[in-house]
């Protein structure tokens, strides 16, 4: 599968545990995005680089969180001190240069995470 | 602020039915709007863009600035379509894409 590949698929923790997830884009891509999911809600956006680059972050991304793409390739997300809050899907997208025109976000199958 | 809004969850319709899919974007520039789909165990993916003017199967979506709307249309519903529609909008070019909440179609034979 050359999609964009994300790890692991499900996630269960319990409050108050750090928990990483990993999102390898499609090769090539240099955006690579970070979004959230909840039941019956759109997805959130919570980051994104440019390569190695992170351009923007969403005001809702507190400090427990942080995103990295050391390498310009992979992606990691950490969400430290996990609340009951952030179960969520949280899904990786990335696209080959800027969306619009005749680029577009290819989404991975997301990572299901339940804090208990 | 940035927002897309879809107002209906759920929209059951019957096979051979019209389908109209609903999204309002608030005015902020002049972003460009899409619509993604989702079927039952597939990844999202792009249905199409108000840029291309295209016509993906069967639907086809329709950028009012007057009214701020992008409504998803489909003269004549196939089961198959059933899935989730995110309606999104691109404010600034090379930046994020802002989701709707999403509405549910549900085609019954």
């Amino acid at each position: 599968d050359t999609g964009v590949s994300q790890d692991p698929r499900h996630k269960i923790t319990k409050r108050g545990q750090n928990v990483t997830f990993r999102c390898d884009p499609i090769s090539e891509h240099n955006r690579l995005y970070w979004y959230r999911q909840t039941l019956g809600q759109g997805p959130e956006f919570l980051t994104y680089f440019q390569n190695e680059a992170q351009l923007e972050k969403s005001r809702l991304l507190s400090d427990r969180f942080s995103a990295e793409r050391p390498k310009g390739s992979f992606s990691t997300l950490e969400i430290q001190r996990t609340e009951q809050g952030d179960s969520a899907m949280y899904l990786c997208a990335s696209s080959p240069g800027l969306i619009g025109h005749n680029e577009k976000l290819f989404f991975g199958s997301g990572t299901q995470l339940s804090v208990l | 602020a940035q927002r897309v809004t879809q107002p209906e969850k759920l929209l059951s319709v019957f096979k051979g039915a019209p389908v109209e899919l609903k999204c309002n974007y608030s005015y902020s520039g002049s972003p460009e709007l899409f619509w993604y789909v989702q079927y039952s165990r597939q990844r999202l993916q792009l249905l199409l863009r108000h840029i291309s003017r295209e016509s993906i199967k069967g639907f086809t979506a329709d950028l009012n600035k007057g009214e701020t709307s992008f409504h998803l249309k489909k003269p004549f519903a196939q089961e198959e379509d059933s899935a989730m529609y995110y309606c999104a909008a691109l404010y600034n070019q090379g930046g994020k894409l802002i989701f709707g909440q999403g509405t549910e179609l549900s085609v019954k034979p």
